[in-house]
Formats: structure tokens, sequence, C-alpha cells
């Protein structure tokens, strides 16, 4: 079956420094990875939509310099969350997506992050 | 874009019976509709989802209904036992052509039963 991987779990980091998290679709090619940050409400906020061999899509109010993205292959994909701040906190989930628009989207297990 | 109204935020049954979570969208042109799972502590786990094909779905006590015309679509939870007890996520994918191929995802419905 499909599986994601996502690692660390979670993560204690000081103010001002930075964390790094990998995404790895196991048992299906991900065309697409999305990473998403989910607030302590549990809304979930879209950040970034990564395809394999398209430009990084960005959403409002995050960039590339606070969140830099690689996807080099259709398993992995890691992203960094820079300077981390106090407003940083979450869970960050990445999203792999099967082929297709209508592919379905398998979440990993998360990486939470805590910023003292 | 796409917007996803989901209700209610909280929901308690009784066990045994039955729950109906409730989720609209925007955009007629979306064209798929997962519904998540996420437990304390734990990623969100895809359940069930339908496409704009179908309007009705089931499988292991859950059934989703879509109604295209309505832009709307809801999963009930038959004979709810304690392991149904979770956060609730509806979500709508972007319509295809529009070179997003994400997902918008509603709120979340809190969902527990009466003791």
């Amino acid at each position: 079956g499909a599986l994601v991987y996502q690692y660390p779990r979670r993560t204690i980091c000081k103010s001002g420094t930075s964390m790094r998290m990998e995404c790895q679709a196991v048992g299906f090619q991900a065309t697409s990875v999305a990473w998403y940050r989910q607030s302590p409400q549990k809304t979930f906020e879209l950040i970034a939509l990564s395809t394999v061999n398209s430009a990084i899509k960005y959403e409002q109010n995050f960039t590339q310099e606070k969140f830099p993205i690689s996807h080099p292959n259709l398993s992995f994909s890691s992203m960094t969350v820079l300077n981390a701040y106090l407003e940083d906190r979450g869970l960050y989930l990445c999203g792999a997506r099967a082929q297709g628009n209508t592919g379905q989207l398998y979440f990993g297990e998360g990486s939470k992050l805590t910023v003292l | 874009g796409e917007q996803v109204e989901q209700l209610p935020s909280i929901l308690r049954v009784q066990e045994g019976s039955s729950a109906s979570i409730n989720c609209t969208y925007e955009n007629s042109a979306s064209n798929y509709f997962p519904w998540y799972k996420q437990e304390p502590g734990e990623n969100p786990k895809l359940i069930i989802d339908i496409r704009s094909n179908m309007e009705r779905k089931q499988t292991q006590g859950l059934i989703v209904l879509l109604d295209k015309k309505a832009k709307r679509f809801s999963l009930h939870i038959t004979d709810t036992q304690p392991g149904d007890s979770a956060m609730y996520f509806c979500a709508a994918s972007s319509p295809p052509g529009t070179g997003s191929n994400r997902l918008t995802f509603g709120k979340g419905t809190k969902f527990s039963l009466i003791p």
C-alpha cells in the first residue's frame, strides 16, 4: 500500500534556528508533494505545492526564503523552516499525491515543531 | 481557488447511533473530495473519498454522498463506536487545469461519543 514517511516526528528548537524535515513516498510515485502546516487550532495552511519538473508554487504568506523546498525526484521531498519563531510552531505535514489530478493524497506522520 | 465550509465543528452522539458531517464547496469544477480522520497526536489518515463521477460511496461503516448541484458532500458514520472519536476533515480538490492540483480543507469536526 501507499505510505509516506516523514521525519523527524518532532523537533524542539530555539528561536532563530532552523529545522529541516524530510518526506519519502513508498509504494507509489508521488507526482506532487504538498507541504501543509496544521495550527494548534487544527486548521490546515498550504505552504507550497511541489511538482517534479515544475517550479515550486508557494502560497501567500509563505516564501521560498523562509521555507526552502527540495523535490529532486518522485519519491522524496524536504523542507526547511529557517529562522523559526513562535509563530512557526505547529505540525508540518507533507502530503504526497498519486498520479492524476484526482489522485489520492496521503499524509506523512507529521513533524511537530516547538520553538522555545 | 476553492473554499470549503465544514459543519458542525463539534459533534457528539450516543454510541451506536449515526453521525453526519457536512461540507460545502464553491467551485463547481472541483472534482475530488476526500475525508480524513485524525486522532490525537497522529497524522490525518485518508478514510474514504469520492470523485465527481459518483454520488454515493460506502466502505466499512462510512458513507459519503456528493450533491454536485448543491456543491455539497457529506460523511455519514453508521453505528458509531468509541474508535470513531477523532477529528474529521473534509477536503475538495482544486479544479483541473488550474495548475495547482491542491486540496482545500475544511476546518474540521471534533467527533466524540456521549458517555
